[in-house]
């Protein structure tokens, strides 16, 4: 499969712990995304980066939340000190830049549940 | 406020009829739409784009209407199949930005 992967699928924290999150974006893409989807919503814009730079972020972004990509391929997502506010959907996306707009794929998406 | 909107949060159409789904958008600087399609626990899946220079794109039995000066799009789906039962959510990008803004989703029920 050479999609997408999010790990972990689904992850259920206590109120207060810091939880991390992986995404592997299709191969060849140079973009990668993060957005937050909450029920009956679409998906939120958290952040996005070009290679390894970070170039856009959110104001949903709060200080709790940081992104990386060290290397320009895998990204982590963490989230310390987490708040029930923060159970969501979390989606990564990838593209390729190619042109002046570029289609996202999204993974699966990891599930937060926070209690 | 919401830049784009689907103000139909579900409908229901009969196997082999068409399926319509609209979205309007207040942000005149969007210059490239896409639809999604969205199984319960699953990822969006991309469906069908459009950019801003076009009024239709085709894709199967998959056709977006762009109406610019309406600030209006829709996905028609043609015949449409009990598969074809998901949340359908409508993006837009531009204005400078590369981040995707979502609508809040139309749920779509083929009945067979």
């Amino acid at each position: 499969d050479t999609g997408v992967s999010q790990n972990p699928r689904h992850k259920i924290t206590k109120r207060g712990q810091n939880v991390t999150f992986r995404c592997d974006p299709i191969s060849e893409h140079n973009r990668l995304y993060w957005y937050r989807q909450t029920l009956g919503q679409g998906p939120e814009f958290l952040t996005y980066f070009q290679n390894e730079a970070q170039l856009e972020k959110s104001r949903l972004l709060s200080d709790r939340f940081s992104a990386e990509r060290p290397k320009g391929s895998f990204s982590t997502l963490e989230i310390q000190r987490t708040e029930q506010g923060d159970s969501a959907m979390y989606l990564c996306a990838s593209s390729l830049v190619s042109g002046v707009r570029s289609t996202q794929y999204f993974g699966p998406g990891t599930r937060l549940t926070v209690l | 406020d919401q830049q784009v909107k689907q103000n139909s949060p579900s409908l229901s159409v009969q196997e082999g009829r068409i399926s319509i789904l609209n979205c309007d958008y207040t942000n005149s600087m969007f210059d490239y739409f896409l639809w999604y399609k969205k199984y319960p626990a699953e990822g969006p899946t991309f469906l069908i784009s459009i950019s801003s220079i076009k009024d239709k794109n085709e894709d199967g039995r998959f056709t977006v209407f762009l109406n610019k000066s309406a600030k209006h799009l829709s996905l028609h789906i043609v015949p449409s199949q009990p598969g074809d039962s998901a949340v359908y959510f409508c993006a837009a990008t531009g204005a400078g930005s590369y981040q995707l803004t979502f609508g809040k989703g139309t749920k779509l029920s083929v009945i067979p």
